[in-house]
């Protein structure tokens, strides 16, 4: 069965980088066929797609335009897990990040605070 | 951006009966490829959202056939045809033809 699991900090100071990492079981991230997804919640709203990666033979990346500049999603097959920076940070980044396997599989979710 | 809009935001409904959600786009979500990449999420409060339907109509692996999902192009539609105690939360739309988005979400509450 698939599953991941988000692991990162949970607190962020205002002007640093937010990074977490979405470790993957029961697949393996390099036999390509899916998009491996960040998406986030603010707390008590809706739902925010931040960006994905399709790895075929390597890594290919999509990027909200909304977040694209401060985004970067990355990739360690030998780990079978993939990444995400957020640069910048500001407290409009406070929000439940999950990773999700093409949207039928989802991590539990992981919340960051942004506040110094 | 695909602006999804849902309707209504809240819907109070009896154990036992059915339930519907509308989902309009603001644009044509029919790809290149010629699919439709219209699918409903649901979300328990504390809970990740997990897939319910995916491609207007397909129910994900594991999910009652009382959920059933239909539209074309700009206007679908969930429904529930006897609800649960276990329906309760929030339903988005959420759209991959373009960058997802997803709709504002419709709590469903039993009255």
């Amino acid at each position: 069965q698939v599953q991941l699991q988000e692991s990162g900090p949970g607190l962020v100071k205002p002007s640093q980088t937010l990074s977490l990492t979405c470790n993957v079981s029961g697949d393996s991230i390099s036999s390509g066929g899916h998009y491996w997804n960040w998406i986030r919640q603010h707390p008590e709203k809706g739902l925010e797609w931040i960006g994905n990666m399709y790895y075929s033979g390597g890594a290919n990346t999509d990027y909200n335009p909304s977040l694209k500049s401060r985004i970067t999603i990355s990739v360690d097959t030998s780990k079978n897990q993939f990444s995400l920076r957020v640069t910048s940070v500001t407290a409009a980044d406070t929000a439940i990040y999950y990773c999700t396997r093409d949207g039928g599989y989802w991590g539990q979710g992981t919340l960051v605070t942004v506040s110094s | 951006d695909i602006v999804l809009t849902q309707t209504p935001l809240s819907s109070p409904v009896t154990l036992g009966q059915p339930a519907s959600i509308s989902c309009r786009s603001s644009q044509s979500l029919v790809h290149s490829d010629g699919n439709t990449y219209l699918n409903w999420l649901h979300q328990r409060p504390g809970q990740p959202p997990r897939l319910l339907i995916y491609q207007i109509s397909n129910r994900f692996s594991g999910v009652p056939d009382r959920f059933s999902g239909s539209g074309a192009e700009t206007d679908f539609t969930l429904k529930i045809s006897r609800v649960e105690a276990e329906d309760v939360g929030v339903y988005y739309c959420m759209q991959a033809t373009q960058f997802p988005t997803f709709g504002q979400g419709t709590k469903l509450e039993i009255k």
